[in-house]
């Protein structure tokens, strides 16, 4: 069974970078596309963007200034860099698996990241 | 604002039919067959019920359907059960330069 799992600081500083990273197990990195998504406390879902195993990133048009996503197929994990964070970044991010149909099959738990200084 | 448009919220009792919309454009519903619904608890990572417009993901039973007319996708759930007291969220394809949409959520009471 496919597991993804989010890791990185739970607190960023205003106008500085978040980074996260999504580490893939039970399954292959190769022949899909990965995303992150994100949910703003009390809020509903936002796709940031996704990248193919080989590379290719799309991103959502309204933070594409900002985002950078990158995959390490050595090490089964995708990444997440966010610049210039303010308290409207505060969300819960998830990192995903595009399934059938641009569906999100698999899913990790989240993590919360917060802007604040 | 979401691109996509759901009711904020809906309700029905045990045993009932409840019918969640999403209306979108078409631009992303009505250009494509590649509609999703997700289910979310509290606190918990959304889970995919339906993809495909009308294709349940594996293990999500048969109360639960997904349908589209023009612009506009319909969740159904069946013989409401508790347990299904949840917000959904509806998400479609967009085209290549924006591939995914989501609508802003529903909560459902099961009263």
């Amino acid at each position: 069974q496919v597991q993804l799992q989010e890791s990185g600081p739970g607190l960023v500083k205003p106008s500085e970078t978040l980074s996260l990273t999504c580490t893939v197990s039970g399954g292959s990195i190769s022949s899909h596309f990965w995303s992150w998504i994100r949910q703003p406390p009390g809020k509903g879902l936002e796709w940031i963007g996704y990248i193919f195993y080989s590379g290719g990133t799309t991103y959502n048009p309204s933070l594409k200034s900002r985002v950078t996503i990158s995959v390490d197929m050595s090490k089964s994990q995708f990444s997440l860099k966010l610049s210039s964070v303010t308290a409207a970044d505060t969300a819960v991010y998830y990192c995903a698996r595009v399934t059938g149909g641009y569906s999100y099959g698999y899913w990790g738990q989240g993590t919360l990241v917060t802007v604040s200084s | 604002q979401s691109a996509l448009t759901q009711p904020p919220s809906a309700s029905g009792s045990p045993g009932q039919s409840v019918t969640i919309s999403c209306t979108g454009t078409s631009s992303d519903i009505g250009g494509y067959n590649y509609v999703s619904w997700y289910q979310q608890h509290p606190g918990k990572a959304p889970k995919l019920l339906i993809y495909e417009v009308t294709r349940r993901s594996s293990g999500v039973p048969d109360r639960f359907s997904g349908s589209k007319s023009g612009n506009t996708a319909s969740l159904t759930v069946s013989g409401l059960q508790t347990e299904d007291e949840a917000d959904y969220y509806c998400n479609s394809y967009a085209g290549n330069n924006t591939p995914c949409v989501f609508g802003g959520g529903t909560k459902l009471t099961v009263l």
